[in-house]
């Protein structure tokens, strides 16, 4: 099964700077999502993306998808401190999608 | 928003017991339930696909019977790890994905459930 791999591993930057997160896999995919988790919690869903689709926005959130590159990258604009989490990136292809998720990348945003 | 629940958010047991874990979608209907395992600061492994009414799938290297899995309806999935060992101890999470357009192409979470096998 392909896997998404986000990069970088770790981030950690001072509020109200920018958060860029990357992801890449490896076949085609049907779609791509974004998850965020909250230590110690469940994953909450933050975008989807179609593979037809090249750019979404969805508050300070904006995903890129370039099927290209096999990539998609994950844009938090002013980030707080709450925004402090792990970021999962999940492909999905075929006719299950079922989605298979990333390392993630581990947020940190300092007051 | 769709929401599922996951009972309990943790447990601590003795090695050579069974525990049980629930996941509830409780406003839709997940035709689909899908069941993860995740070690600390580590990606999501999927353990095992459930269909209502039918028997689970379970990914390479997954035991079973180790790991037995009920979807009796479409609104509840259980995970029960049999005859736990301390190497069982993770953090399980369960999602569902829904029967219609609106709740089927993403997943919804239950919050997981850290089990410690004394």
């Amino acid at each position: 099964s392909q896997q998404g791999e986000e990069d970088p591993q770790a981030l950690s930057i001072q509020e109200g700077e920018n958060a860029t997160m990357n992801c890449s896999y490896k076949t085609s995919i049907n779609n791509l999502q974004w998850y965020r988790q909250n230590s110690g919690r469940g994953l909450v869903h933050l975008i989807l993306i179609r593979s037809n689709e090249r750019e979404k926005h969805s508050g300070r959130l904006r995903v890129t998808l370039d099927t290209s590159k096999k990539s998609s990258s994950l844009l938090i604009t002013a980030s707080r401190a709450a925004d402090t989490a792990s970021y999962f990136c999940a492909s999905s292809s075929g006719g299950s999608y079922i989605p298979t998720f990333g390392r993630g990348t581990s947020l940190i945003v300092h007051p | 928003g769709a929401v599922v629940s996951q009972h309990p958010s943790w447990v601590i047991c003795k090695s050579g017991t069974s525990v049980k874990i629930e996941c509830r979608s409780l406003d839709f209907q997940a035709t689909t339930m899908f069941w993860y395992r995740q070690f600390p600061k580590q990606s999501l492994m999927l353990m095992a696909t459930s269909n209502e009414g039918s028997k689970a799938t379970y990914e390479q290297g997954v035991e079973k019977d180790k790991f037995l899995i009920n979807h009796a309806s479409l609104t509840l999935s259980t995970l029960t790890v049999t005859s736990a060992h301390p190497e069982d101890s993770s953090f399980y999470i369960c999602s569902a994905r829904g029967q219609f357009v609106a709740t089927n192409e993403k997943l919804f979470f239950g919050s997981g459930t850290q089990l410690s096998v004394l």
